[in-house]
């Protein structure tokens, strides 16, 4: 099944303790994605990749990290996360060429 | 500052009623504008998209409605089913495709039987 996968579903931290959420797509897409949802704010763009290597900050990148070693992989990565990145995390992936963009199952993150 | 601004922020309507949420959009480099529908639980999922070239696009009973000249596009469900009962999201996106895919703040649709 095409799909994107997040890991964990859910996760509890506290203030300072990295932490790694990964993301993965079997559609063989070049374009990644990673967005934050926050009540009454919509979804907002924190990172993207057009391909393996290849990686730019969307809109509220401060605070993440991403990497893009494989096409199918594209982890954010929070070096030390405050309550203020409490929120609800999606991946999101399409193919170079399209505009339809296929959303992982999210990922909901308190930080205390 | 948001780009795009989506109303009402929640909708309630009866079954077989026409819920119609607004975006507007600020950027005239956007040249593409998708909706999203998410269940709770679920990650957004495209229901339909529209370019500025044409004023209307009819998918089943989901329609979008586009007014370049205001900068305003809106979703409208004809027929509404208690099923359509979700959060819905408008989004743009600029020339160069959705790399940088801009969202509304989402409205949730309540559809009572």
């Amino acid at each position: 099944e095409a799909q994107v996968t997040q890991n964990p579903r859910y996760l509890i931290t506290v203030t300072g303790k990295k932490l790694t959420v990964t993301c993965s797509q079997n559609m063989n897409h070049e374009y990644m994605s990673w967005y934050r949802q926050d009540p009454g704010l919509g979804l907002r763009q924190i990172y993207y990749s057009m391909n393996v290597e290849v990686t730019d900050k969307g809109d509220v990148p401060e605070g993440y990290k991403v990497s893009r070693k494989e096409k199918r992989n594209f982890p954010l990565i929070l070096e030390s996360p405050s309550p203020n990145q409490t929120s609800l995390y999606f991946c999101a992936s399409r193919p170079s060429g399209r505009n339809r963009q296929f959303f992982g199952p999210g990922t909901r993150l308190t930080v205390l | 500052q948001q780009q795009v601004k989506q109303s009402p922020q929640s909708l309630i309507v009866q079954k077989g009623g026409i819920p119609i949420i607004n975006c507007a959009y600020e950027n005239t480099a956007f040249d593409y504008f998708p909706w999203y529908q998410q269940f709770p639980g679920k990650g957004p999922a495209l229901l339909i998209a529209i370019r500025p070239d044409v004023s209307e696009k009819k998918e089943g009973r989901f329609t979008i409605s586009f007014n370049k000249s205001a900068k305003q596009f809106s979703l409208h469900i004809m027929d509404s089913q208690p099923g359509d009962s979700a959060t819905y999201f408008c989004a743009a996106a600029g020339m160069q495709g959705a790399q940088k895919l801009v969202f509304g703040q989402g409205t949730r649709l309540t559809i009572n039987p």
